[in-house]
């Protein structure tokens, strides 16, 4: 069956400083994999997809940035982290699309990150 | 631009009783729709999809309705139970293409004894 992996958990970082979180996914392969971002009490923001290695697409202007460097694995980072980037991230995975889908999404558990 | 509309207000029902939530898009005619239950502090877990040529779709005590014409899709849990509640989130691919969703703010559902 297929597992997806976030980590860490939790994160608390000073403004200005770095940012690397990672997913991996289990048991599948040439899966799609995204990035979301939930703030309290809002709804899920998607900050990157990706259909394949190196393949990144944004979503939203921002600080943040995304990388694919092996099939099941997709890195979101940041040089300088701003206050506004607190919130509650999620990666995801669907199948590889199939001639306009549709496709499920699997959410890993997340890792809320808060920038002081 | 693309717009899906989810009831902001937390839904508070008894326990027994059926829970509908509603979720309206507007600017685009989705060929599918997909409804989603979040947990405070994980992540969304998928529940159901109903395609737009399937009025109505069921899955154990959960019923999806699927209008088109209305741009709608009512949510249903049947026989509610404490553990149902959660926040849920309707869903829809505006590209076509099966690869990005957009999610609605979604509901949160609380069913009290």
């Amino acid at each position: 069956s297929q597992t997806i992996h976030q980590w860490p958990a939790t994160l608390v970082q000073p403004v200005g400083s770095p940012l690397s979180l990672e997913c991996t996914v289990e048991g599948t392969s040439n899966p799609n994999l995204y990035w979301y971002r939930q703030a309290a009490g809002r709804g899920l923001q998607l900050l990157f997809y990706s259909i394949g290695i190196g393949q990144i697409s944004s979503e939203v202007p921002q600080n943040l940035s995304a990388s694919r460097p092996q099939d099941r694995q997709f890195i979101l980072s940041s040089k300088k982290l701003l206050l506004s980037d607190s919130g509650f991230y999620l990666c995801a995975w669907s199948p590889e699309s199939r001639a306009g889908g549709p496709e499920t999404q699997y959410f890993g558990p997340g890792t809320r990150l808060l920038v002081l | 631009s693309q717009k899906i509309e989810q009831n902001s207000e937390a839904l508070n029902i008894q326990e027994g009783k059926t829970a509908t939530l509603t979720c309206n898009y507007t600017n685009y005619s989705p060929a599918y729709l997909q409804w989603y239950r979040q947990d405070p502090g994980r992540g969304p877990v998928f529940l159901l999809l109903i395609r737009e040529n399937e009025k109505e779709k069921r899955k154990e005590r959960l019923k999806v309705t699927f209008d088109t014409t209305l741009k709608q899709s009512l949510f249903h849990i049947t026989a509610s139970q404490p553990a149902d509640s959660a926040t849920y989130l309707c869903a829809l691919d505006y590209t076509g293409g099966g690869n990005k969703l957009t999610f609605g703010t979604g509901t949160q559902l609380k069913v009290e004894l």
